[in-house]
């Protein structure tokens, strides 16, 4: 079984197009993330749900708005997408809020491009 | 704020080659330090971690020791593998927030 899942693996969409990326953990976590990768790897977190509750917003465009119907998903809705919005997009989940020595565990990433 | 500094790549190493990627961090409080392998094409997985000062972490020959007095947490392996070509990446994560920070990943290179 897969732990944490991303759907759609890869996404080739329009400028100014809207797209939702889908992510699911069956781990039990209580702590899920989305975090960028640009095309040079760089990683940067974007959002941050415990208990379907919003704890980290970076800075992101209001472009991005992540939605958590339960604490086992977390999704990501992108509104007129850019140009610049392309890059690998990971989804993560950890357990227990407040313990520093929890490991991520990490989706196989969506890689969006926009064209 | 926090942060993690990596050493450049890519490494290029031959096969058997010893391996070290150099990571420094600066966190406030006492946070838990990570390495994450990223292979071609997939995502990120825990390659080890070690949550005090002088904890060694160590996975599929690979080890790493958290050195609180050079704020250090440099990933070393004896004799590398061509599978072991991948980006790795340092984290850490501070207890009181709910997000790692990663440094820039560092580009392995293994040769036969």
């Amino acid at each position: 079984d897969t732990a944490v899942s991303q759907t759609p693996k890869y996404l080739v969409t329009q400028m100014g197009n809207d797209k939702s990326i889908k992510c699911e953990q069956n781990l039990g976590h209580d702590t899920m993330y989305w975090y960028k990768q640009d095309s040079k790897k760089f990683l940067k977190i974007m959002f941050s749900y415990n208990n379907k509750e919003l704890i980290i917003n970076e800075t992101v465009p209001n472009r991005f708005s992540p939605k958590s119907p339960d604490k086992a998903h977390l999704n990501l809705h992108i509104n007129s997408l850019e140009l610049g919005d392309s890059a690998v997009y990971f989804c993560a989940s950890s357990q227990a809020q407040g313990l520093g020595n929890t490991e991520a565990f990490f989706g196989q990433g969506t890689r969006l491009t926009v064209v | 704020g926090n942060s993690v500094t990596q050493m450049e790549g890519p490494v290029t190493l031959s096969e058997e080659a010893f391996l070290t990627i150099n990571c420094t961090y600066t966190a406030t409080g006492y946070p838990s330090l990570f390495w994450y392998v990223q292979y071609p094409g997939e995502g990120l997985q825990l390659l080890l971690k070690a949550t005090k000062a002088d904890d060694k972490g160590s996975n599929k020959g690979f080890e790493a020791t958290y050195r609180k007095e050079t704020t250090s947490f440099h990933l070393e392996k004896g004799s590398v593998q061509v599978s072991d070509s991948a980006v790795y990446f340092c984290a850490l994560r501070d207890t009181g927030f709910q997000k790692l920070v990663f440094g820039t990943g560092t580009r392995l290179l293994v040769s036969p």
